[in-house]
């Protein structure tokens, strides 16, 4: 069964620090993978996602997830942290056009002034 | 920018109670979706729409669900008897391709 793990439930960096979240995935084929991150009370908002091509794919607000076929994982980074990333990370992976996203349990940053 | 939507931002209803919670998707979409999540865990699925028509559904979306696209821009979500384990946020999605767009979602609290 397709499952997304992001092993860390919780991080605090400091800011200006730089961040990796982690996400792990287990899918047969080439999943398509997304990053979402949600404020407190608020929406899912994508961050970046991947399809095919260049691995290391861009997104919003600074950051870049680099997909590795042969760990299985997409993580997520900043090379630095700004007040207002605090917030909870989504790592999800999908498999076909109109289909499904299964999430993984989420990461909650803290940031530290 | 185009968005989906949702209404109300948050509903409280008693247990046993029918609620129907609305969406609008972005118009020219084709897939729509619904998750919700739990308070502190994470987003699950629920059950997704094409052509008029549930695509998938999970396990979770059992007899007391069930989604309908009344006209050309709403979409919908019954329950129609609530339980206590019901209360969370309903994420209504939608897309044209591969990427899904999320409304604000709904806060369900049954009480």
């Amino acid at each position: 069964a397709q499952s997304v793990t992001q092993p860390d439930i919780h991080i605090t960096v400091s800011e200006g620090a730089s961040l990796e979240l982690r996400c792990n995935y287990s899918y047969g084929a080439t999943p398509y993978l997304f990053w979402y991150v949600q404020s407190p009370g608020q929406g899912l908002q994508l961050l970046l996602k991947y399809f095919s091509g260049d691995t290391l794919v861009q997104g919003i607000k600074g950051f870049e997830a680099e997909f590795k076929r042969s760990q299985s994982s997409f993580n997520l980074r900043k090379p630095s942290v700004h007040w207002s990333d605090a917030a909870e990370y989504f790592c999800a992976v999908g498999h076909r056009e109109g289909g499904k996203l299964i999430f993984g349990q989420g990461t909650e940053l803290s940031v530290k002034p | 920018e185009p968005e989906v939507t949702q209404t109300p931002s948050h509903q409280v209803t008693q247990m046993g109670q029918e609620v129907i919670l609305r969406c609008v998707p972005i118009s020219n979409h084709l897939y729509f979706y619904w998750y919700r999540q739990i308070l502190g865990q994470k987003v699950e699925f629920l059950v997704s729409f094409y052509n008029n028509e549930i695509s998938e559904k999970s396990e979770i979306f059992d007899d007391q669900f069930s989604v309908e696209r009344p006209d050309g821009s709403n979409f919908t979500l019954k329950i129609r008897s609530t339980k206590l384990e019901d209360s969370a946020m309903y994420f209504c999605a939608s897309n044209l391709g591969l990427e899904q767009y999320f409304g604000p979602g709904t806060r369900l609290t049954v009480t």
